[in-house]
């Protein structure tokens, strides 16, 4: 079976501090992991994706992400948080052909 | 590109009628769309899967009679919310996935449905 956790619901840090969000996955078959950022009442935006190769992706927004296999985590970091990062971010496997997505977390950015 | 479209973006109707949604690929071809809903501060929920000339896989618990879906081309997928109620009021979104990159799905801006 396959499933997607992310840890934390909310998420809040002060503009400027380092964002982490948390997303543990199973999977019976390798995964393709992504991250995905919603604004209210739009869609989904693809911030990065691990496919195969390198484990550290980079994606826009300055977000990157570790794909490691032996935790089998894909957390999500931001060196500094800015204003505009705050938003909901769910993140998703697909392992086949089905993607599955996380709870989701929304992160709140103090100023 | 990998642009998705939706429309309508916002829809208010009332209890009882029917509903289409509309999801086009704008400029690539997509062998497959998905339609999910999202219900407030949750996350997606799949619906169904489509596949351009074939008839939709749902998930298990979506009324087939209730979601018509039809993927009539490699560009336009809809989804037929018939006889509206006020429980179907949600956000509706799909996606859609190219022959040639079927494990990353392009996703739709969205459509926010209220049945009144």
């Amino acid at each position: 079976a396959q499933s997607v956790t992310q840890l934390g619901s909310h998420v809040s840090v002060s503009e400027g501090a380092l964002v982490l969000l948390r997303c543990n996955y199973s999977s019976s078959v390798p995964p393709y992991l992504f991250w995905y950022v919603q604004y209210p009442n739009q869609g989904l935006q693809l911030l990065l994706k691990y496919t195969t190769g390198a484990t550290l992706v980079k994606g826009i927004n300055g977000f990157e992400a570790e794909f490691k296999k032996s935790e089998t985590s894909f957390h999500l970091t931001k060196p500094s948080a800015h204003m505009s990062d705050a938003a909901e971010y769910f993140c998703a496997l697909t392992g086949g052909f089905k993607t599955i997505f996380g709870a989701g977390t929304r992160l709140f950015v103090k100023a | 590109g990998a642009v998705v479209s939706q429309h309508p973006s916002r829809v208010i109707c009332k209890s009882g009628t029917s509903v289409k949604i509309e999801c086009r690929s704008l400029d690539f071809q997509a062998t497959t769309m998905f339609w999910y809903r999202q219900f407030p501060k949750k996350s997606l929920m799949l619906m169904a899967t489509s596949n351009e000339g074939s008839k939709a896989t749902y998930e298990q618990g979506v009324e087939k009679d209730k979601f018509l879906i039809n993927h009539a081309s490699l560009t336009l997928s809809t989804l037929t919310v018939t006889s509206a109620h006020p429980e179907d009021s949600s956000f509706y979104i799909c996606s859609a996935v190219s022959e040639g990159a079927i494990n990353e799905q392009f996703f739709g801006p969205g459509t926010r449905l209220t049945v009144l």
